[in-house]
């Protein structure tokens, strides 16, 4: 089976510019989560979502960041503009919230705002 | 909200030996959920084992092995004949049924094993 699909692996972006992660989660997982790391604050929360519906999005760190899950099999992730402290491995990760206890990660997006 | 500590940023082993990686949690909930996750370089998140807090058995994964204590709220994985390939940062995370789907995780603890 595949796993959480992530693209792309790495972006290299200049400041200012528009920065667009994409996310698959592993078919019939109806919950995905979006995670930022970086090595002064690990791992973050940013969002999640149940059944394509956002249920928490306390951790998205301002408005230049937004999510979107319009199907359940996709998921986006935008920061608009973007700057240089946005610079992190973004993880997208899914869970099958019908008895599945775990969640499974993708393989992370490489992130630099130069 | 719950916290995850892992007070050991960092650790080494030797190749073949043991090394424990300890991990403590707070909680108010009797029913949770516990992990760890391993990240090599590669960045990718890789589940290593987990552990239902109703279960007192504690859970097994090969070389891989956790001593869960549930009245003090700790949670080390123990690595047994390391190899060279376990060398990664290693996360634990806490999972509550009540809290929806939110997993809390510890700040890592970089595992070196030295050939």
């Amino acid at each position: 089976d595949a796993g959480v699909i992530q693209s792309p692996r790495h972006e290299v972006t200049e400041m200012g510019q528009e920065v667009t992660l994409r996310c698959k989660p592993i078919s019939g997982h109806n919950s995905l989560f979006w995670y930022r790391q970086t090595m002064m604050r690990g791992l973050e929360l940013l969002i999640y979502f149940n059944n394509n519906v956002p249920i928490d999005d306390s951790g998205m760190p301002e408005d230049r960041f937004s999510a979107k899950m319009p199907n359940a099999s996709f998921s986006t992730l935008k920061i608009q503009p973007s700057e240089p402290r946005d610079s992190a491995v973004y993880f997208c990760a899914s869970r099958d919230n019908r008895g599945g206890n775990t969640i499974y990660f993708g393989e992370g997006s490489w992130l630099t705002v130069v | 909200a719950q916290t995850v500590t892992q007070s050991q940023p960092e650790m080494s082993v030797q190749e073949a030996e043991t090394v424990t990686l300890s991990c403590t949690y707070d909680t108010s909930e009797s029913d949770y959920y516990l992990f760890w996750y391993k990240q090599p370089p590669s960045r990718q998140m890789i589940l290593v084992i987990r552990q239902e807090a109703y279960k007192q058995q504690n859970a097994t994964e090969n070389r891989f092995s956790v001593n869960f204590q549930k009245a003090a709220k700790s949670f080390s994985l123990k690595i047994s004949d390391s190899q060279l390939g376990d060398a990664a940062m290693y996360f634990c995370a806490y999972r509550s049924p009540n809290t929806g789907n939110q997993f809390y995780f510890g700040t890592g603890t970089s595992l070196t094993v030295i050939p």
